[in-house]
């Protein structure tokens, strides 16, 4: 299965701190995306990076990638209490055909 | 908001029960998806449609369900004679089809069978 599974299941921080959470996932990808969900909605696409890049930056978010490891990570910094929600990583395997296989996410919650 | 809309939000059906949700996509995107997810886990890929073909279908799909995208454009799923275990969120997503697509997500169609 190229499902991706999320480390921790739970995190709980506080205004201010930052935030990482990991996945791993198993065959060759052409992709790895993270969303996050809020309480009962939709998912909304954070980030992308490709197989051949190895980190990507977007506004407080910074993703990592080691596919000699097939796992990475996601780095939320100086997090705000608007950041509690679900998050999620999507690997795109290379024969997956455009589906995305998501794990049981990673809980974060943001304390004031 | 995505662009992705989703009809109708919420749905309570009683067992036995035919529903059908309908999913519009960002116009210009030819790749629709359907995911269920419950609680506490993340969504499951059921099907997705490249234009108007569908493409693959999960196991997860049974014969009770069915989806369409007639046109190229809006989607419906359909469930029939529904069942307890088919309570959850219904979610599509559209893309459009590259290597390195991003899939956008609709809000969700949350079903409740009682």
């Amino acid at each position: 299965s190229q499902q991706g599974e999320e480390d921790p299941q739970a995190l709980s921080i506080q205004e201010g701190e930052n935030a990482t959470m990991n996945c791993s996932y198993k065959t060759s990808i052409n992709n790895l995306q993270w969303y996050r969900q809020n309480s009962g909605r939709g998912l909304v696409h954070l980030i992308l990076i490709r197989s051949n890049e190895r980190e990507k930056h977007s506004g407080r978010l910074r993703v990592t990638l080691d596919t000699s490891k097939k796992s990475s990570s996601l780095l939320i910094t100086a997090s705000r209490a608007a950041d509690t929600a679900s998050y999620f990583c999507a690997p795109r395997s290379t024969d997956s055909w455009g589906k995305l296989q998501f794990g049981a996410g990673t809980q974060v919650v943001v304390t004031p | 908001d995505t662009g992705v809309s989703q009809n109708p939000r919420h749905k309570i059906t009683k067992r036995g029960q035919n529903v059908t949700f309908r999913c519009d996509p960002i116009s210009e995107h030819n790749r629709l998806y359907w995911y269920r997810q419950t609680l506490g886990q993340g969504p499951e890929f059921l099907t997705y449609f490249q234009n108007e073909a569908q493409l693959e279908k999960s196991r997860l799909l049974s014969d009770r369900f069915s989806a369409e995208r007639p046109k190229g454009s809006f989607s419906t799923l359909e469930i029939q004679r529904t069942e307890q275990g088919d309570s959850a969120m219904y979610l599509c997503a559209t893309g459009d089809g590259r290597v390195q697509e991003t899939q956008y997500f609709g809000p969700g169609t949350r079903l409740l069978v009682l």
